[in-house]
């Protein structure tokens, strides 16, 4: 049984450049969510889906970042004239929701993103 | 807004000794999780804690669920230079789909 996995692990990028990151899930997993980590804080939600469905997009998340899920499975996340402040790590995570319980979330390594 | 507060933020100890790590908030959560992150890696889950006043057990780590489900407590025992970390708590509630995490405590076991 693969983890969550995340494409690439490192990207290098120049200030207004547009960069694109994928993220594949758990296999079966309906749920999916990004976050962005900056040092020395914890992780901040951006926003997650449901199958194919985004449910919630952070208020924080500038319409330079948009997420998609076309097919329910794999997610990409796209910056779009990327700036130095979006030099972060970006982690996906993946979930198993049946409609009760818990929602506990399985992380992948992340994108270490850095913006020059 | 629901907010998580971890304590210590820093914490630095000899091998063998004992210490227990803090999450509060002043929100109600359908459970909680924590985790463990090294750095340039994800989190990986250590438990998740559902029931309040729930004691949950791994080994040498005692993770707590306060009775009001507001806040949660770790416990490590006898620290090992392996156990050197950032450690994440992340409250949950499940209507909101959302976790909101802590900013961690940063643990270093020095052998």
């Amino acid at each position: 049984d693969t983890g969550v996995s995340q494409d690439p692990r490192h990207k290098i990028t120049k200030r207004g450049q547009n960069v694109t990151f994928r993220c594949d899930p758990i296999s079966e997993h309906n749920r999916l969510y990004w976050y962005r980590q900056t040092l020395g804080q914890g992780p901040e939600f951006l926003t997650y889906f449901q199958n194919e469905a985004q449910l919630e997009k952070s208020r924080l998340l500038s319409d330079r970042f948009s997420a998609e899920r076309p097919k329910g499975s794999f997610s990409t996340l796209e910056i779009q004239r990327t700036e130095q402040g979006d030099s972060a790590m970006y982690l996906c995570a993946s979930s198993s929701w049946a409609g009760v319980g818990t929602d506990t979330q399985y992380f992948g390594p992340g994108t270490r993103l850095t913006v020059l | 807004t629901q907010l998580l507060e971890q304590s210590p933020q820093f914490l630095s100890i000899q091998e063998g000794e004992n210490l227990t790590v803090y999450c509060n908030s002043s929100s109600v959560f359908s459970s909680l999780q924590w985790y463990r992150q090294e750095p340039g890696e994800g989190p990986v889950l250590l438990v998740t804690v559902v029931t309040g006043g729930e004691v949950k057990k791994l080994k040498r780590l005692t993770f707590q669920f306060g009775d009001a489900r507001k806040d949660s407590s770790l416990h490590i025992t006898a620290a090992q230079p392996g156990d050197t970390g950032l450690y994440l708590c992340a409250g949950l509630n499940t209507n909101a789909g959302k976790s909101t995490f802590g900013d961690g405590t940063t643990l270093t076991v020095k052998p």
